[in-house]
This record gives structure tokens, C-alpha cells and sequence, in this order.
């Protein structure tokens, strides 16, 4: 594809599911980002990887969150027991090498936690 | 204390006009993004700037590292500016960091 793809793009779930959320970077992109924006807020770093190796996990709330990338390619968001302040916007960019380079954004993901 | 500070929050401004958008930082950084956010929630990256200036367009985004500030200024602004404006930084420490934008209303 031209650009970032997620899926899926809506996703309601109860309290205490599970959801894996996929982000698709753009063809050779070897720096895949995640990101959360709450409603009315600026974006919120969660974790990044350089191909399947992840670099930066700081950004990751609590250990319900967890994100892997096992060919360098797809990438999936997981979160175990989901609580309504997980309800957010969850966003995916990709650059073609390391952070120096611009990233280019998915559509992004909005989590509804009932 | 928020690392990435944005000033304004809201910008409204007549169509035509020149605008400017400030963005402070307090830690030292590797890189600082200019992104745009559309009324859909689309996040388009506009610039990415370690020193210096760069142009798009009608688009100019300004860093200085020294001071720790950067602008993105608009020229002749147009209804289609209208967006949320973010700064974003990725400090030397390799945490990313995010101002909560500037939402600018250019009117015809």
C-alpha cells in the first residue's frame, strides 16, 4: 500500500478483553512507532522499533500493554484486561530509518473500552 | 511542567494573514517534528528540523537550539490551514515528547 494502513480502525470492547490492535508500515520502512492520543490531547509516545527489534519501550503505560514487530514488518498492539482509561486513539507512524527521519502517520485506531 | 510547551492553544485568523505558531522545549533533543492534525484526525508530518530553517510551500518552520524554541510560521493563510498544529520532540535521552497543539481557525 501508499501509506500506514491499521486495522482495525473502530474497535468497542467490554472491560477486562483483551484487543490487538495491527499497524501495517509503509514498504521498507525500518522504524515503526506507536502512539496514544487521548481525546482533546496531544499525542502520547508509547514504544518504538528499529526492524523486529523493539528500542524503546518507555512509553508503555503498565505491563497490560505490550507490542511486538517478529518479521520487521507488521506490528501489533496488545492490551491484556482492558480498563476505560485505555479508551483512546491509538496511532502507528513509520520512517524509513531511525528517529531522524520524518515519520509518516496511520489513521490510527480508536479504542472504546465499555 | 509539560517538556514541549505550544503557544497559542487557539488561533483564529482572517484569511490571508501571516501566522505564527511557538513551540518551547526544556530538554535537549536529537530532533523536533512539526505535525499537522486535520479535523478528520488525520497527523501529517510537516517538518522535521535538528538546526536551523526549512520551507514548504507556504510553510517555514524555524528552530533555534540555543533557546530551546521553534516556530512554523504560515503565509498567506487559507481555510484549508485550518488544523491542530503539534510540536513534538525526541529528546537526547530517547524519550519523544508532545505539545498539546495549537487549534487554528483561518476564516474566509
Amino acid at each position: 500500500g501508499a501509506g500506514v494502513s491499521q486495522s482495525p480502525r473502530y474497535k468497542v470492547t467490554k472491560r477486562g478483553q483483551d484487543v490487538a490492535l495491527r499497524c501495517d508500515p509503509i514498504s521498507g520502512h525500518v522504524s515503526l512507532y506507536w502512539y496514544r492520543q487521548a481525546l482533546g490531547q496531544g499525542p502520547e509516545f508509547l514504544t518504538y522499533f528499529n526492524y523486529e527489534a523493539q528500542q524503546d519501550k518507555s512509553g508503555l503505560p503498565n505491563d497490560r500493554f505490550s507490542a511486538e514487530r517478529p518479521e520487521g514488518s507488521i506490528s501489533t498492539l496488545t492490551i491484556q484486561r482492558t480498563e476505560q482509561r485505555d479508551s483512546a486513539m491509538y496511532r502507528c507512524a513509520s520512517s524509513p530509518f531511525g528517529v531522524q527521519n520524518e515519520q509518516f502517520f496511520g489513521p490510527g485506531t480508536r479504542l472504546t473500552v465499555l | 511542567k509539560n517538556e514541549v510547551e505550544q503557544s497559542p492553544q487557539n488561533l483564529t485568523a482572517q484569511e490571508g494573514e501571516f501566522i505564527t505558531i511557538n513551540c518551547s522545549y526544556s530538554v535537549g533533543i536529537s530532533a523536533l517534528h512539526w505535525l499537522q492534525q486535520h479535523p478528520g484526525g488525520g497527523i501529517v508530518s510537516l517538518f522535521m528540523l535538528s538546526s536551523g530553517k526549512k520551507k514548504h510551500g507556504r510553510l517555514i518552520a524555524t528552530i533555534n537550539i540555543q533557546e530551546k524554541h521553534s516556530s512554523l510560521h504560515i503565509t498567506a493563510s487559507h481555510p484549508r490551514d485550518s488544523a491542530v498544529y503539534i510540536c513534538a520532540v525526541r529528546s537526547g535521552g530517547n524519550q519523544f515528547y508532545f505539545g498539546t497543539g495549537t487549534s487554528l481557525t483561518v476564516i474566509p
